[in-house]
């Protein structure tokens, strides 16, 4: 089973604070995604990877930036973190371009305080 | 431009009843369009693909290109089918998605 994983179930930070959400997956898929998940808005699309060190903006990626120094680990950093991004995040992958069966985390809930 | 349009954000029926979650989409070409499904504290996950034609769990839906829909169907609804279902469009090498339906099976 490909399986990708996320670092933490819960978080909570205060507002300011630098954070970051790791998402490793086991199956050498080249593309990985991370979105967040709201009631009634359904995913968004903040960054994604087709590639090691490569990376695109998503729909909202203001407030955020990624890393993907290896091909298994993809990184959501938020620079300073603020209430407005309390949300649930999750992690995708996927084996290629054309793929478009996502394999996703269990996500992680993060509050902002 | 793209986009996936669920209309309904609950979407409440008894147990033995037919369900239908509403996907409409908008396109230029030919469309690849999926359901995805979260049960409660469960991962996302693929449900069915408009490709395959196949039926999953007893779900099945149909792609209308004069309509641009992609509704879900099932014809008897059981109460582990509660959960969030989202329809997805394949553009671009990316997915874009609906806003989402929680479909509730009462008892």
């Amino acid at each position: 089973d490909v399986k990708v994983t996320q670092s933490s179930r819960y978080l909570v930070k205060r507002t300011g604070e630098k954070v970051f959400l790791e998402c490793v997956q086991d199956m050498d898929h080249e593309n990985m995604f991370w979105y967040r998940q709201d009631p009634g808005l359904g995913l968004r699309l903040i960054y994604f990877s087709y590639d090691v060190k490569m990376k695109e903006k998503g729909d909202i990626p203001e407030g955020y930036s990624v890393s993907r120094e290896k091909k298994e680990r993809f990184s959501l950093i938020l620079e300073s973190a603020s209430t407005s991004q309390t949300s649930m995040y999750l992690c995708a992958s996927s084996l290629d371009r054309d793929s478009y069966g996502y394999t996703f985390g269990s996500g992680t809930r993060l509050t902002v305080v | 431009a793209q986009r996936v349009t669920q209309p309904e954000k609950l979407l409440s029926v008894f147990k033995g009843a037919p369900v239908e979650l509403k996907c409409n989409y908008s396109y230029s070409g030919s469309p690849e369009l999926f359901w995805y499904v979260q049960y409660s504290r469960q991962r996302l996950q693929l449900l069915l693909r408009h490709i395959s034609r196949e039926s999953i769990k007893g779900f099945t839906a149909d792609l209308n290109k004069g309509e641009t829909s992609f509704h879900l169907k099932k014809p008897f609804a059981q109460e582990e089918d509660s959960a969030m279902y989202y329809c997805a469009l394949h553009s671009n090498y990316q997915l874009i998605w609906g806003a989402g339906t929680k479909l509730i099976i009462k008892p």
